[in-house]
């Protein structure tokens, strides 16, 4: 079945920089990757995904790399805030068939004001 | 409109009890999930229910464990002979399902299980 492996498991930022979280996944045949926040207490919240059929994803101050080549994608945050600071999973799913998520471990990002 | 809602938020019981944790989904949605958060750790796939098809139980981690959904609607996990490395966030997440656009599961709050 499907792996995915994400990194780093921490990432402090100051505020105002940017952030870069990694993910890895071992199933070709995935194509849909999104990628979700989780703030302590609460529940998973979905803020971008990106289909494999194209590369990149922007929305504000997030945006999303896919590289179907090296099975691999990237959740940017620029112009980091204190808001930001929270869990963050990567997951990816082949859409069809059995949809449900495989998900990452974590990346908890905490930006300092 | 309302989103998903789990009950109860907090179970705690004593080992070797049954629990069942419930979830309504948002309506309409034909897709539901079943997914467990040990602490610290990421969300770990249990089970999926889509529409009058058999479910995928593929993540159930042993035969204590047992999900049905009645009706398309309401769902339960059930927990048989609890264990202490039971304790964990259920978490349940409903989507609608279209054979070609892949749609947002939402998640519920999560109920907190705890076997003392």
């Amino acid at each position: 079945g499907e792996n995915v492996e994400q990194h780093p498991s921490t990432l402090s930022v100051q505020e105002g920089d940017s952030a870069v979280i990694k993910c890895t996944y071992s199933d070709s045949a995935s194509n849909y990757f999104p990628w979700y926040k989780q703030e302590l207490g609460k529940r998973p919240q979905l803020i971008i995904d990106i289909r494999s059929n194209v590369g990149e994803k922007k929305d504000q101050r997030i945006a999303v790399t896919l590289n179907k080549t090296a099975k691999h994608f990237s959740l940017h945050i620029t112009e980091t805030q204190p808001e930001d600071s929270a869990v963050y999973f990567c997951a990816a799913s082949r859409g069809t068939g059995r949809r449900a998520l495989t998900f990452g471990s974590g990346t908890r990002l905490q930006v300092q004001p | 409109g309302a989103g998903v809602s789990q009950s109860p938020s907090n179970k705690v019981t004593e080992k070797g009890k049954d629990v069942e944790l419930r979830c309504d989904p948002i309506s309409g949605h034909t897709a539901l999930y079943w997914y467990r958060q040990s602490l610290g750790q990421g969300l770990e796939f249990l089970i999926y229910f889509q529409g009058n098809s058999a479910p995928d139980k593929s993540g159930l981690p042993s035969d204590r464990f047992s999900a049905e959904r009645t009706g398309g609607s309401v769902s339960t996990l059930t927990i048989q002979r609890t264990q202490q490395e039971d304790s964990a966030v259920y978490l349940c997440a409903s989507s609608l399902v279209r054979i070609v656009v892949y749609n947002e599961q939402f998640f519920g709050p999560g109920t907190r299980l705890t076997v003392l």
